[in-house]
């Protein structure tokens, strides 16, 4: 059980968007900042967003993110066949001092 | 460029040990606080353990607490992770990972290993 919650998987057509959600609490999330990580198959994860909101300069502008409160959003833009993976968030957790994951979400481009 | 290269994954039976290690490289390797995190075979990202870029600070998961010990070595750019007492449970592909930013130590990591795996079976 992860301290984090992320949907286990979403989909959509090429082109079109997807949004995947994390929800903490106040110990994590409402409390630090937020990073996602994106990890393709039989690949080490790699991250593209942290600070709640900044890309990394390598990733492209289709992915975006959010944080309101104890819960953070991933947006995916323009879909791309590439895009398929699954998808972490994490952050501190100043009560458990330990960083904590989402349990994942698996992109799936229809 | 960074690189993180991990070694000394294997096979090992329950309730004996492994001593992983992550050489780094491409980067100024005593300013960065380092993290070990594993993926059960088909499961998601656990955290195991953080240490500092002084290597004071150390930080562990409750489910390796007291079992595996963090420790760095910066004079050879060494991150290693010692498990003891292992269980099946804690078979997986450990990552080393480094900070983002540079000073005492973060929480999200912009360089991974391609990591080492280990599997606790007897």
């Amino acid at each position: 059980q992860s301290v984090l919650t992320q949907p286990p998987s979403v989909s959509a057509a090429p082109g079109q968007r997807v949004t995947i959600s994390c929800s903490g609490n106040s110990s994590n999330i409402g409390k630090n900042y937020v990073a996602w990580y994106q990890q393709l198959a039989g690949t080490a994860p790699k991250l593209l967003i942290y600070d709640n909101d900044k890309r990394l300069s390598r990733i492209p502008d289709r992915f975006s993110a959010s944080k309101s409160g104890a819960s953070a959003t991933l947006g995916i833009t323009g879909l791309q066949t590439g895009d398929e993976a699954d998808y972490y968030c994490g952050t501190w957790d100043s009560s458990l001092n330990a960083v904590v994951f989402g349990g994942g979400t698996k992109v799936t481009v229809l | 460029q960074v690189q993180l290269v991990e070694s000394g994954g294997g096979v090992v039976q329950p309730g004996g040990s492994l001593r992983l290690s992550c050489v780094g490289s491409g980067f100024t390797f005593n300013n960065f606080g380092m993290h070990w995190v594993r993926q059960a075979p088909g499961k998601g990202l656990e955290w195991v353990a953080l240490v500092s870029s002084d290597g004071r600070t150390k930080y562990y998961a409750d489910s390796v607490k007291g079992r595996f010990t963090i420790s760095r070595d910066n004079s050879r750019k060494t991150l290693d992770l010692q498990l003891n007492s292992l269980r099946p449970e804690d078979t997986a592909v450990y990552f080393c990972a480094k900070d983002i930013y540079p000073g005492d130590y973060d929480y999200y990591f912009d360089y991974w290993g391609q990591g080492t795996l280990v599997t606790v079976s007897s």
